[in-house]
């Protein structure tokens, strides 16, 4: 089944501590993206890659990292978190400009 | 301010109502997408716009692009309990952005439909 997997689903974290939200995609997709969605923010975008090796900060890149070593896989790492940084994370992964973007199930992050 | 503003922000009818979602930019949009998620859940792609002008329908739900391409609208006919959900709609706010996959999003349209 083609899709966008991102885990874990849930997590408590506390103040400081590394983390890695993992995103794969099964569909060759080039473009990936990160993005939170916060109560009256809407959906932001964190970071998004053209293909491996290609990224770019989107509007809300500031405590966080990306990496894309393999064209599948898009981790989010949260280098020291912070209780702002609690939000609902989700992963998206499109083939090219023209098709829509596969969105994962989510993760929901709280950090305490 | 949002640079893209959806209306209105929410939305209760009765069901087999007809409804209108706005989506609006001061900015030129290079590729309109429509969403439809679930409360906590992910997103559904539903279309997607690129031509001034253009219009796309699947099932009960059409959706167009103004010609200035600055404004598009969902529109659902006969609504049905199972269009609930919040409706989403995504643009590329610049040439490149379509080429590289930066999207911008409205807050979402939260449509409630009675039985």
């Amino acid at each position: 089944e083609a899709q966008v997997t991102q885990n874990p689903r849930y997590l408590i974290t506390v103040t400081g501590k590394k983390l890695t939200v993992t995103c794969s995609q099964n569909m060759n997709h080039e473009y990936m993206s990160w993005y939170r969605q916060d109560p009256g923010l809407g959906l932001r975008q964190i970071y998004y890659s053209m293909n491996v090796e290609v990224t770019d900060k989107g509007d809300v890149p500031e405590g966080y990292k990306v990496s894309r070593k393999e064209k599948r896989n898009f981790p989010l790492i949260l280098e020291s978190p912070s209780p702002n940084q609690t939000s609902l994370y989700f992963c998206a992964s499109s083939f090219h400009q023209g098709y829509g973007y596969t969105f994962g199930s989510g993760t929901r992050l709280t950090v305490v | 301010s949002q640079e893209l503003e959806q209306s209105p922000q929410s939305l209760i009818v009765q069901e087999g109502k007809n409804l209108t979602i706005n989506c609006t930019s001061s900015k030129t949009l290079y590729g309109l997408y429509w969403y439809k998620q679930k409360y906590g859940e992910g997103l559904i792609f539903l279309m997607m716009l690129q031509k001034g002008g253009e219009e796309k329908s699947h099932e009960k739900i059409t959706a167009k692009l103004d010609e200035k391409k600055q404004q598009s609208s969902l529109h659902i006919t006969a609504s049905q309990p199972s269009h609930a959900g919040i409706y989403l709609c995504g643009a590329a706010l610049n040439a490149g952005g379509t080429s590289y996959g930066k999207l911008t999003f409205g807050q979402g349209t939260i449509l409630t439909v009675h039985p």
